[in-house]
């Protein structure tokens, strides 16, 4: 079985710009949560998408939007990008209350 | 909000046990997980304890929870070069199935 997928590994964009990064979940697996992972933060909860609802959402600012398809795929989306925002996202999948399944995540430099 | 502390960094030598410390604060926390990350990669999930139980173990692996203090550990016999990685806890929280990681404990092993 396919593990969670995440694409593109590497991202660089400018301040200002938007960036929509996309999360294939394991097969079967219809909830979908996204991290953002820094040195100084940890592993932060950005929102959990089950079913193309979000049921749960972090504390972070509405630049940050995400969205499931009916397939399951996820997409978060960045707006107005600042230098802050250089991270790993993360994308999980899971299986009802199963632990969550990561993928590689993707890597995001903002300049 | 909810919170999951651990202690950043920890060294042991080759062939001793390795103890990673948590703390939550959520009584509610329906499981506890512990997740292991490698160097560019995501978080694979180690093991996993439902909040009624004490004690699992999975080979090298040992959990222990005492759920009146919030506190988990996890033990690695016989550590090994290979273990070296960041190792963080995570609760589901009781009230909305949110997954809360600590800031992640850095293992290093001394030859």
């Amino acid at each position: 079985k396919a593990g969670v997928t995440q694409t593109p590994r590497y991202l660089i964009k400018t301040r200002g710009q938007q960036v929509t990064l996309s999360c294939s979940p394991i097969s079967g697996h219809r909830s979908v949560s996204w991290y953002q992972q820094t040195p100084g933060q940890g592993l932060q909860f950005l929102f959990e998408y089950f079913s193309e609802t979000q049921r749960n959402k972090g504390n972070f600012p509405g630049r940050f939007s995400g969205r499931q398809f009916s397939n399951s795929r996820s997409e978060m989306n960045v707006s107005t990008l600042e230098l802050g925002d250089s991270a790993l996202y993360l994308c999980a999948s899971s299986l009802g209350n199963s632990p969550l399944h990561f993928g590689n995540g993707t890597r995001l430099t903002v300049t | 909000g909810e919170d999951v502390e651990q202690s950043l960094f920890l060294s042991v030598r080759e062939g001793d046990s390795s103890v990673i410390n948590c703390t939550y604060t959520d009584s509610s926390s329906t499981y506890l997980y512990w997740y292991k990350q490698e160097p560019g990669a995501g978080l694979q999930l180690l093991t996993y304890i439902f909040s009624n139980m004490d004690m699992k173990q999975d080979q090298r692996l040992t959990v222990l929870l005492n759920k009146k203090d919030k506190h988990l550990s996890l033990r690695i016999a016989d550590t090994q070069t290979g273990d070296s990685a960041i190792y963080f806890c995570a609760e589901r929280e009781g009230r909305d199935d949110k997954i809360i990681f600590g800031k992640g404990t850095r293992l290093h092993i001394l030859p």
